[in-house]
């Protein structure tokens, strides 16, 4: 069954320092997303991406996140300058086109900041 | 008031029971609604996926939405050690774009 894919499964990094998450979503799906889940909390939306543009965002992904879609195949997501509460576990997800799909997750990438 | 709401648990059942989890949420809007699976440090994975309200069933497992009420259920029937996850309901207005996660249910089923 075809899956979506997270690289690396655990990254840690310094305060301030950027970091690119990546992601290859599932491959004839058109709508990608990013999740955040902080230890002990629960899943939170940060961004949808469809026809190479953010369609939709929510408070948490501000100014010091981006995304992009380099290539046919991967969606990354960028903190540029990386706090202490960004240490999270982040999720990438992918639906396929047309209405009524389900969203599909990768098994994330865990953020520890030093 | 919370846009989705459930409760954490931890709920524990012995092998073989039927299992009841719920969610209620507040926005009208939800039209779709999904139960997912997770296992420690995995992603979800997704259960059950319906529109609007009604039952779904597959398998050991049956999903209702009651969209007068704002409820939903996830029911699990003869329910297995490999059941135990944390389950975590969701929902989103036009099913392409922000969806909605409950905090998640953490399910022991003890052998």
């Amino acid at each position: 069954e075809p899956e979506v894919t997270q690289t690396p499964s655990h990254q840690v990094t310094q305060m301030g320092q950027e970091v690119i998450l990546r992601c290859v979503p599932i491959s004839n799906h058109l709508y990608f997303y990013w999740y955040r889940q902080i230890l002990g909390q629960k899943v939170e939306f940060l961004v949808s991406f469809y026809n190479n543009e953010i369609s939709e965002k929510s408070e948490i992904f501000d100014d010091q996140f981006s995304v992009e879609r380099p290539d046919g195949s991967n969606f990354t997501l960028k903190i540029r300058s990386t706090k202490l509460e960004d240490s999270a576990m982040y999720f990438c997800a992918s639906r396929a086109g047309g209405g009524n799909q389900p969203q599909h997750f990768g098994d994330g990438t865990r953020l520890s900041i030093l | 008031q919370k846009e989705v709401e459930q409760d954490p648990g931890p709920l524990s059942v012995p092998e073989g029971a039927i299992v009841s989890l719920n969610c209620t949420y507040s926005n009208s809007a939800f039209q779709y609604f999904m139960w997912y699976r997770q296992y420690s440090r995995k992603g979800p994975e997704l259960l059950m996926y319906t529109y609007s309200s009604g039952n779904k069933e597959d398998g050991r497992f049956t999903a209702q939405v009651d969209k007068s009420s704002k409820y939903i259920s996830l029911f699990i029937r003869d329910s297995q050690p490999s059941d135990s996850a944390t389950y975590l309901c969701a929902m989103s207005v036009d099913g392409g774009f922000k969806t909605i996660f409950g905090a998640g249910t953490r399910l022991f089923v003890k052998a």
